[in-house]
């Protein structure tokens, strides 16, 4: 399978306390993104990270990419209930096509 | 109020039947894509659009079909040839968010077989 992996498959935490979802990948990228899909929903953007980057911040989310280990990490600080959704990360591959390949998705809950 | 829609939220389909799930978007953008997700998983690609009138297959074409006649609809068609349809499908476009490339995405279309 072309896809990514992404460990753990589910988190659960309580408010307040930081949440690490890591990705792995296949083949070489131009760029890493992750988005979130709240239960029964489309996907939302959250950020993306360049191949030539190494860490990348956007309010409480914090991204982190190894090109040599071929991973990437999202840490989300502080975490809210209302964080509760599943996360992605996926590849955007050489070429201009525009084609992402999605991970499997970390479900995070966070309890209030 | 720009975005991408999908239509309709629940679609039921009957063994042999054809059916077709909408998606519309009035962001200008050129490209787009149809994903299929199902129960704990990602996305895999179905098919994509770049320009209009013209399309590739992604991962898992078989058993789909797409069109591109206006560069804001590009309908799916789920065919009787596809064995397992029941999923979750999302249609996404391309465009820019602050100067990065990045895929918006349609609220998706849940198929059920009856």
């Amino acid at each position: 399978s072309q896809q990514g992996e992404e460990d753990p498959q589910a988190l659960s935490i309580q408010e307040g306390e930081n949440a690490t979802m890591n990705c792995s990948y296949k083949t070489s990228i131009n760029n890493l993104q992750w988005y979130r899909q709240n239960s029964g929903r489309g996907l939302v953007h959250l950020i993306l990270i360049r191949s030539n980057e190494r860490e990348k911040h956007s309010g409480r989310l914090r991204v982190t990419l190894d090109t040599s280990k071929k991973s990437s990490s999202l840490l989300i600080t502080a975490s809210r209930a209302a964080d509760t959704a599943s996360y992605f990360c996926a590849s955007s591959g050489s070429g201009n096509t525009g084609k992402l390949i999605f991970g499997q998705g970390t479900t995070l809950q966070v309890k209030p | 109020d720009g975005g991408i829609t999908q239509s309709p939220k629940y679609l039921f389909r009957k063994e042999g039947q054809n059916v077709t799930l909408s998606c519309e978007q009035n962001l200008n953008h050129d490209a787009m894509y149809w994903y299929r997700q199902d129960p704990g998983q990602g996305l895999r690609l179905i098919y994509y659009s770049q320009i209009v009138n013209d399309f590739q297959k992604g991962d898992i074409a078989e058993g789909y079909s797409v069109s591109r006649e206006k560069k804001e609809s590009f309908p799916l068609t789920v065919t009787s040839a596809q064995k397992n349809p029941t999923a979750f499908y999302l249609c996404a476009s391309i465009g820019d968010r602050l100067g990065e490339e990045t895929q918006y995405f349609g609220p998706g279309t849940r198929l059920l077989v009856l």
